[in-house]
């Protein structure tokens, strides 16, 4: 079974820094899945990465793909307080997904 | 365009029933698929429907059943109600089935509380 690994698990930080949350999964696979959770709410699609060294952008949020190193990363840029909520990755491999264990982001004003 | 539809959204059981839960995806999209969210295990994938056929399963056991319909929508069904069972239930829409890379639209979940 693919095991996907997310750290940190909490991150607290201050408006207008810089972050980066990592996501390492265990064997090959081509999509790599971002997703944002608001507490109480569900999931919603962030970014889909589908190709070695695919790099994606939206607003303060970047996200790229390194298959190679089974190594996604999602990079905050000069954070916001509309920024705090938990965000997933997902691996999908065949038609099976597994999630990450999800990073819980804290933006302090 | 409407997104992803699911009802009910928020049940109570008691252990040893059974249940249903009930999925309609984005117009046009022929894929759903289910997820359980838990405190203690997370995300998990349950199935993927496609075009009215499961494409696969996740690691759970025959008690979680589901189903598609031809326009679409979709059900699933968990029989013998478990405490640990209870979780959020999420179903997810998509245009092709999850192997072709195809981004997913959520719904917002049922509750099921199993009591």
């Amino acid at each position: 079974e693919l095991k996907v690994e997310q750290n940190p698990l909490f991150l607290s930080m201050q408006e207008g820094k810089n972050y980066t949350i990592y996501c390492n999964y265990s064997t090959t696979s081509d999509r790599l899945y971002w997703y944002r959770q608001d507490p109480g709410k569900s999931l919603e699609s962030l970014f889909v990465l589908l190709s070695n060294g695919a790099v994606k952008q939206e607003g303060r949020l970047m996200a790229s793909l390194d298959t190679k190193a089974r190594l996604s990363t999602l990079h905050i840029t000069a954070a916001v307080h509309d920024l705090s909520a938990t965000y997933f990755c997902a691996v999908g491999t065949g038609n099976q997904f597994y999630f990450g264990t999800g990073t819980s982001l804290t933006v302090i004003p | 365009k409407a997104g992803v539809t699911q009802t009910p959204r928020y049940l109570i059981k008691t252990r040893g029933q059974q249940v249903t839960l009930s999925c309609s995806p984005i117009s046009g999209h022929r894929s759903v698929s289910w997820y359980q969210q838990t405190p203690g295990q997370g995300l998990q994938f349950l199935f993927e429907y496609f075009s009215e056929t499961q494409r696969n399963k996740g690691n759970f056991p025959g008690r979680f059943s589901g189903r598609q319909f031809s326009n679409s929508r979709s059900e699933m069904n968990v029989s013998t109600l478990e405490l640990g069972d209870s979780a959020l239930y999420l179903c997810a829409s998509s245009l092709f089935y999850l192997g072709t890379g195809t981004e997913a639209f959520f719904g917002q979940g049922t509750r099921l509380t199993v009591v």
